[in-house]
């Protein structure tokens, strides 16, 4: 078993829907969960992470977290094209005095105008 | 933030060659990663590059495939050695920042 599970889609909506993006994982010693979004060619870059179990919120992403079930999720409300890249899951806990990141393997979603 | 840039952005060689890859970062970080993001797979660490220490290498990567030099603490450099199509890949470096990591864009290897 993978210590993290990402559904790799492709997922494809209409503009303006929610959009619902998730991951499990196993090892409970994961401290941070965050979200990356890689669009084609380039590198993954930070959307949002947290900490504890509940709900954070940046404009149109939420992210949730729920420890007891070992699962999170990003929330994209209104999508719109340009939110069209993968999104990649990770976790991290401290190993060494850093902190060391494990990756999903990135769900594709594409935004239909 | 950090502000990350990788050299080559992309290439393709042929097999049994060597490609270096550069890393500058634009403030100084003790500790740099090397990353490999294969089609369809999670990006799987390489190796932490400390700068005045030897490279340490995650299960599978030896030093002889993929030396890395860390000369000072904005540079950092990752060869890709004797390739085989099967190191067709993007190559990504990153640095710590807190909880997190911040990459830089990849650099996109073909190997025919």
């Amino acid at each position: 078993q993978k210590e993290v599970e990402q559904d790799p889609g492709p997922l494809s909506v209409p503009e303006g829907a929610i959009v619902s993006l998730n991951c499990t994982y196993s090892n409970s010693a994961f401290q941070y969960f965050m979200w990356y979004r890689q669009y084609s060619r380039k590198g993954p870059e930070l959307l949002m992470y947290t900490y504890s179990s509940g709900n954070k919120e940046d404009g149109r992403f939420t992210a949730q977290v729920d420890k007891s079930s070992k699962y999170i999720s990003l929330f994209i409300r209104d999508s719109q094209p340009s939110d069209s890249a993968t999104y990649l899951c990770a976790m991290s806990w401290n190993s060494g005095g850093y902190q060391k990141v494990t990756f999903g393997t990135g769900t594709k979603l594409q935004v239909i105008p | 933030s950090a502000v990350i840039s990788q050299k080559p952005s992309r290439d393709i060689c042929q097999r049994g060659t060597s490609l270096t890859i550069q890393c500058q970062v634009d403030s100084q970080v003790t500790m740099m990663f090397w990353y490999r993001q294969q089609p369809g797979q999670s990006l799987t660490l390489i190796a932490t590059a400390n700068q005045g220490s030897e490279a340490t290498y995650e299960s599978g990567f030896v030093i002889d495939k993929f030396p890395i030099s860390r000369p000072n603490l904005t540079f950092s450099t990752l060869t890709v050695s004797n390739m085989s199509p099967e190191d067709s890949s993007i190559y990504l470096c990153s640095v710590p920042t807190g909880e997190t990591q911040y990459f830089g864009p990849g650099t996109r290897l073909l190997v025919l």
